[in-house]
């Protein structure tokens, strides 16, 4: 059974780079043709998709994220990562990793405060 | 970018009835595209894929249907448990993108 976890700090200072890592456990990431993806989820709203990691290394980002967005692979310790940089209180939320389509992980809430 | 349009975005059911959320896109998106159920404090769960591809260990209550732009989330004889917000998820194309959520409150 396919199981995401991510990791990475609760609390980032405005202008910083927000970092986190999602592990994935009962597959592979590297040998499958799926995309792996980030979504987010700020308090009491809906979800945003952020972008997605193809199994081969290709990403996609969504334009309103593009300039601050970088998604990568490493398949020898089977994660993805996501690194939003120049963060503001606007990007307060809880960030998912997922499968696309299938499992998400439980989510981590990250607050962009000084 | 596809829009997605839940509706409604909020309904109030009484157990064993029927419940139907729609979704449609603002363009033809074949079949990509998804359902999920998010309950308070958890993260989405999916329910149904492509359209109707039923999910292992879902219960058999919750079926879709749909093609192109338009889509159906259908929630047979409704328990209690069911109560959360549905999402809807277009894999078609980059960006993708989520309905707005449909909140469903149980009686």
């Amino acid at each position: 059974q396919l199981h995401l976890q991510e990791s990475g700090p609760g609390l980032v200072k405005p202008s910083e780079t927000l970092s986190l890592t999602c592990t994935v456990s009962g597959g592979s990431i590297g040998t499958s043709s799926y995309y792996w993806g980030w979504i987010r989820q700020p308090p009491g709203k809906g979800l945003e998709w952020i972008g997605s990691v193809y199994y081969s290394g290709t990403t996609y980002y969504n334009p309103s994220l593009k300039s601050r967005v970088t998604i990568s692979l490493d398949t020898s310790k089977n994660q993805f990562s996501l690194k939003l940089s120049s963060v503001t209180a606007a990007d307060t939320a809880i960030y998912y990793c997922a499968k696309i389509v299938g499992a998400w992980g439980q989510g981590t809430l990250v607050t962009v405060s000084s | 970018e596809i829009v997605l349009t839940q509706s409604p975005d909020f309904q109030s059911v009484s157990p064993k009835e029927t419940v139907t959320i729609t979704c449609r896109a603002s363009q033809r998106i074949g079949s990509s595209l998804h359902w999920y159920q998010q309950k308070p404090d958890q993260s989405p769960k999916l329910l149904i894929k492509y359209a109707s591809q039923s999910i292992s260990g879902v219960p058999p209550r919750f079926s879709g249907s749909g093609s192109g732009t338009d889509f159906t989330l259908t929630i047979n004889s409704l328990e209690a448990e069911d109560a959360a917000t549905y999402y809807c998820h277009q894999s078609s194309s980059f960006p993708n993108t989520f309905g707005q959520g449909t909140k469903l409150e149980i009686k």
